[in-house]
Formats: structure tokens, C-alpha cells, sequence
């Protein structure tokens, strides 16, 4: 199972709005609609931020959205914050009861 | 609340074999699967594998399969993580997460054990 592909930083600046990508296949971000993604501070844990593509867990601001499109799954943050700034992983199901990460993204708030 | 609770920090020397711990407080901890993930030291998260504590059924990652061994004990709500034989590249953060629903997402996460293999 190979990773899902992200870029490996993205920026914008405060109010700017930015889209991460997640790119699989046919196998795992194609098939099912199960990606979430998760923000982690420097030294930090990793906090759930969007799950089943689209969904926000309670307490997750709704500047944060998800979508896919094929193969394809991207995060938004509109109204970028300074405190956005973190790295990005998206997580794909692979089928039995796989799943597999994306590569991470480096966001950097201007 | 709900939390995971980790075991410790780990330094270890090669060939050596480890057992980390994955405590579960404030939820049933035999209704939910507890995954694993690594991340190695300036690198991204990688799935390890998760286990599902009621019948300690497991499914691991292609690139863990061989190398660790989950299992859980549901009657104090403990999962771990071991190795037989640790070594170097073995060095990083682990994290216990829990999954919820089946099993597509983790919205809890442990704060982490790092595990440290050097001769």
C-alpha cells in the first residue's frame, strides 16, 4: 500500500484561503469515502480535523472543509489564522481494514 | 473524559525486545478499535495496524506485518505495541488512536511513547 501523495508545503496569507491535496487510486481515495484529515502542531499529537470526506468533529472550526473529486481529496481553509499553521495528513480506507496516509503537508501562515 | 494514556518514554538497544502500553479511560474500551501509527523522527505518520480489543481480532499495515505484534487486555483497557528484537530504524514516536465507527478515522489520540534504539 503506497502512500498517498500530498504536497509537501503549501502557504497563504492571514484571511487567504488554501487547498491541500490528497492524491490515491482506484483502490483507496477512489472507492471509498472514507478520508480524514488530521492537523499536527510541532511536537504535538495529531488532532482529527475532517472525516468521511466532509465531516467536521465538534469544535472544529467550519473554516476547515473537505471534498474529493475521483482520486482526489483536498482540504480547505478559508480565513487562514496564524495558529493554522501545522502540518496536514490526510488518511485514506483501503480495504480490509487498511488504511493509509498521505505523505503530509507543511503549512505556512505569511 | 475519554483519554488514551501511553507508557513511557524507551531507550532500548538493539536486539532487545519491548512492550509499550495504550491505557483507555472513559469510554467502553471494547467498542472501539485502537490503531497504531509511527512517526520517525522528522518524518510523517505512517498506520501500523489497529486491533479491536473485544475479540483482539488485527489487521496490519503491509510494512508492519512481521515486525510487531498487537494485542489487548479488555479487562484493564490496555493495548499494546511490541518487538521481539528492536533495532535502529525501530527509533520514533508511536501513537494509540482510537478509531471509531468502522474503524475510518481516529478521533482520540494518545500522547505518544518514544522509543529510542541505539547500541
Amino acid at each position: 500500500q503506497s502512500a498517498l501523495t500530498q504536497p509537501r508545503s503549501v502557504s497563504g496569507s492571514p484571511g487567504q484561503s488554501i487547498t491541500i491535496s490528497c492524491t490515491g487510486t482506484r483502490s483507496d481515495v477512489g472507492n471509498y469515502n472514507y478520508v480524514s484529515w488530521y492537523q499536527q502542531h510541532p511536537g504535538k499529537v495529531p488532532k482529527l480535523m475532517i472525516y468521511d470526506v466532509t465531516k467536521r468533529p465538534s469544535g472544529v472550526p467550519d473554516r476547515f472543509s473537505g471534498s474529493k473529486s475521483g482520486n482526489t481529496a483536498s482540504l480547505t481553509i478559508s480565513g487562514l489564522q496564524a495558529e493554522d499553521e501545522a502540518d496536514y495528513y490526510c488518511c485514506s480506507y483501503a480495504g480490509s481494514y487498511i488504511l493509509v496516509f498521505g505523505g503530509g503537508t507543511k503549512l505556512t501562515v505569511l | 473524559e475519554v483519554q488514551l494514556v501511553q507508557s513511557g518514554a524507551e531507550v532500548k538497544k538493539p536486539g532487545e525486545s519491548l512492550k509499550i502500553s495504550c491505557e483507555g479511560s472513559g469510554y467502553s474500551f471494547t467498542n472501539y478499535w485502537i490503531g497504531w501509527v509511527r512517526q520517525m523522527p522528522g518524518k510523517g505518520l505512517e498506520w501500523m495496524g489497529i486491533i479491536y480489543p473485544d475479540d483482539s481480532y488485527t489487521a496490519y499495515g503491509p510494512s508492519f506485518q512481521g515486525q510487531v505484534t498487537m494485542s489487548a487486555d479488555k479487562s484493564i483497557s490496555t493495548a499494546y505495541l511490541q518487538w521481539s528484537s528492536l533495532e535502529a530504524s525501530d527509533s520514533a514516536m508511536y501513537y494509540c488512536a482510537r478509531c471509531f465507527g468502522d474503524c475510518h478515522a481516529f478521533d482520540i489520540w494518545g500522547q505518544g511513547t518514544r522509543v529510542t534504539v541505539s547500541s
